[in-house]
């Protein structure tokens, strides 16, 4: 069945440091993803998105790597700030419009 | 240009009772989408409209929950007869297109059961 899961529920960075987050998914038809960023008490906001005719993305400080032979997508930030601190969500979008998202991994920036 | 905006952003309803979340999509999105958020956990996928038309309602509960985006006004997500378990965030999306594209999300409303 269709799911997208995300490896860590939490990670712990330094101010400064680049952090990475990770994304499984399971369903090797799934052609486009997306990261969000979801800070407490707010909707989504959507970060960068990928299509499966890609394996690399930059964006502002971010940087999406796409595997399809693993299945495994992830999101890098660059000098990660105190500002950056929040749950990020991958999602796969299903052709028809549908999101997947994966349960979420929740970054902590330490100053 | 304002995004997606949704309201009430906080809602609170006796079980029993009827509920009523209103989203207007950003300014040039025909597409509308809907999911539900419990505590600590990732979004859920409930339905996909365009004016006048659902698409995909395949994550719609098959009772008492209905949504409609007519031809003039928001997108309007009914839940009639709430039980305590309806108490989660409800956050709409829009995009330009459907497939393949992003969506955007409002600030959500969050209903709350008693």
């Amino acid at each position: 069945g269709e799911s997208v899961g995300l490896h860590l529920p939490t990670l712990s960075v330094q101010e400064g440091d680049n952090s990475i987050i990770n994304c499984a998914y399971s369903n090797s038809a799934s052609d486009y993803f997306i990261w969000y960023k979801q800070e407490s008490g707010k909707g989504p906001q959507f970060i960068i998105d990928i299509r499966s005719n890609m394996d690399k993305r930059q964006g502002q400080r971010v940087t999406v790597l796409l595997n399809k032979t693993v299945k495994h997508l992830s999101l890098q930030i660059a000098a990660t700030q105190p500002g950056d601190s929040a749950v990020y969500f991958c999602a796969e979008n299903n052709r028809g419009g549908k999101l997947i998202f994966g349960q979420g991994t929740e970054l902590s920036v330490k100053p | 240009n304002a995004g997606v905006m949704q309201n009430p952003r906080h809602l609170v309803r006796r079980r029993g009772q009827e509920a009523r979340l209103r989203c207007s999509p950003m300014k040039g999105h025909s597409h509308v989408y809907w999911y539900r958020q419990l505590p600590e956990e990732g979004l859920k996928f409930m339905v996909y409209l365009q004016k006048e038309n659902i698409i995909d309602e395949s994550g719609m509960p098959k009772e008492r929950f209905s949504a409609e985006f007519p031809k003039e006004g928001p997108s309007i997500l009914r839940i009639q007869q709430v039980v305590r378990g309806d108490s989660a965030a409800y956050f709409c999306a829009s995009s330009p297109v459907g497939e393949m594209s992003e969506q955007y999300f409002g600030p959500g409303t969050r209903l709350t059961v008693t």
